[in-house]
C-alpha cells in the first residue's frame, strides 16, 4: 500500500454535470499529479500541485482544474462533462516536485452517460 | 510524435521463459526514468527506476542507453504472477510521460 488514498472509487454523471474527484497524498508528500487513464491507454498528465500552487499542466482544456489544501491533499475538478471524460482519474504523489518518483492511489473511475 | 513509445504486445511467454521490453523516448533532456506495473484495473506500481549504469534487481533488469534515448526491461525466469501491463515513463523534469505499456502474459 503506498498510502495514498482517492474518493470516490466509481461514480457515474451524465453529459454536462460537474464532478469533484479528491486525494490524500502519502504522509511526507507535498506534492501530488493528477492523470486520466483511458481504457488501453497509460495516464495522461493532466497537471501537479506543489505546495498549494499549480507546478505544470498537461494538454487538458480549462474545464479541467486543481487544488491543493495546506495539508497537501488534492481535488480534481472537471466541468462540463463530455463522453471522453469517461476515464479512470489516478492521483500520485510524491516527496517533492521534479525527479522524485510518484506513487498512485487506487483511482477513481469515472463514467460519463 | 509520441513523448514515449513502447511496443502494446502481447507477449505470451511460458513459465520460466526470459523477456525484455523495450521503450523509446523522444525527448533528448528527459532526467529520469522508471518501469511501473499495472495489473488489471488497478493502479500503476513503481517496478524500478532506471539508471544509465543499469540496475538490477532480482530476476529484473533495467538498462538506459541516453544516445539512442532507448529503456529496456529484462524479466527473467518469469513467473505467473509477473503477468501485468508494464509501463515505461520519462520524467523531462517537471512532467512524467507514460508509454501505452506492454501486455506481458505468463503461461503455465
Amino acid at each position: 500500500e503506498t498510502g495514498v488514498t482517492q474518493s470516490p472509487t466509481h461514480l457515474i454523471k451524465t453529459r454536462g454535470q460537474q464532478v469533484t474527484l479528491r486525494c490524500s497524498s502519502q504522509s511526507g508528500h507535498n506534492t501530488v499529479s493528477w492523470y486520466q487513464q483511458a481504457l488501453g491507454q497509460g495516464p495522461q498528465f493532466i497537471f501537479q500541485y506543489y505546495r498549494e500552487e499549480e507546478n505544470g499542466r498537461g494538454n487538458f482544456p480549462p474545464r479541467f482544474s486543481g487544488l491543493q489544501f495546506p495539508n497537501y491533499s488534492s481535488e480534481l475538478n472537471v466541468n462540463a462533462l463530455e463522453l471522453d471524460d469517461s476515464a479512470l482519474y489516478l492521483c500520485a504523489s510524491s516527496r517533492d516536485r521534479g525527479q522524485e518518483t510518484q506513487y498512485f492511489g487506487p483511482g477513481t473511475r469515472l463514467l460519463v452517460l | 510524435r509520441k513523448e514515449v513509445e513502447q511496443d502494446p504486445g502481447p507477449f505470451n511467454v511460458p513459465e520460466g521463459a526470459t523477456v525484455a521490453f523495450n521503450c523509446t523516448y523522444s525527448n533528448s533532456a528527459s532526467q529520469s526514468f522508471f518501469w511501473y506495473r499495472q495489473d488489471c484495473r488497478k493502479e500503476p506500481k513503481l517496478l524500478m527506476s532506471v539508471y544509465s549504469s543499469g540496475n538490477e534487481d532480482g530476476r529484473f533488469t533495467a538498462q538506459l542507453n541516453r544516445a539512442s534515448q532507448y529503456i529496456s526491461l529484462l524479466i527473467r525466469d518469469s513467473k505467473l504472477s509477473d503477468s501485468a501491463t508494464y509501463l515505461c515513463v520519462v520524467n523531462t523534469g517537471n512532467q512524467f510521460y507514460f508509454g501505452t505499456g506492454t501486455s506481458l502474459t505468463v503461461i503455465p
